[in-house]
């Protein structure tokens, strides 16, 4: 059980550049996010997905777009890089319990663009 | 326009005393607050939560404590240890819009011996 696994751990784009970041998860979660952590912002949402083949804008979606490709995988694509876009990423998934909204979350991804 | 804050980037605390992180939110609408726990190079971990029909919750070492009218919540670690050493962020939901997380600053915890 390796719970949220993300790839790469590390990515360094150029300007213009696109790349699609991957995440996975095998709890059986129907709800899946993604996150940005920058320096003094703590975590905002970029996207999220509630169930397979659904996904919805979160705080800061511009510049990103996302697919639910299956219940178990939630990817991040960059279509044209930004030095704003350097941050850390991260994916999360949800058990979907009343009372409960406990999100769990991957290692991250940083992505510096230069 | 930031809902969750937590106004103490920084925090120093002996082995064995008590931390307290506080956080603050504006918008009155959240009604279920978590703490969560995360390392260098590492994602956040969840660490405790609590429903705003409580004004307390409990695991373990820590605590946190809910003031709904003050809009404000602190997370109590006793006794401190090294390895709480971390950053802390504060989280708060509104549980009938989505179930979308909203993350404070963090604050960064160090436990010295």
């Amino acid at each position: 059980n390796a719970g949220v696994t993300q790839t790469p751990k590390f990515q360094v784009l150029k300007t213009g550049q696109s790349m699609t970041l991957q995440c996975a998860q095998d709890m059986n979660h129907n709800s899946m996010y993604w996150y940005r952590q920058d320096p003094g912002m703590g975590l905002r949402l970029i996207y999220y997905s509630a169930s397979e083949g659904t996904t919805d804008k979160g705080e800061v979606p511009n510049g990103y777009n996302v697919s639910r490709l299956n219940k178990r995988e939630f990817s991040l694509r960059l279509e044209s890089a930004a030095p704003s876009q350097t941050s850390v990423y991260f994916c999360a998934s949800r058990v979907d319990r009343l009372f409960t909204d406990t999100q769990y979350f991957g290692p991250g991804t940083r992505l510096t663009v230069l | 326009d930031q809902q969750v804050k937590q106004n103490s980037p920084s925090l120093s605390v002996q082995e064995g005393r008590i931390s307290i992180l506080n956080c603050d939110y504006t918008n009155s609408m959240f009604d279920y607050f978590l703490w969560y726990k995360k390392y260098p190079a590492e994602g956040p971990t969840f660490l405790i939560s609590i429903s705003s029909i409580k004004d307390k919750n409990e695991d373990g070492r820590f605590t946190v404590f809910l003031n709904k009218s003050a809009k404000h919540l602190s997370l109590h670690i006793v006794p401190s240890q090294p390895g709480d050493s971390a950053v802390y962020f504060c989280a708060a939901i509104f549980t009938g819009g989505g179930n979308k997380l909203t993350f404070g600053t963090g604050t960064q915890l160090k436990v010295e011996l």
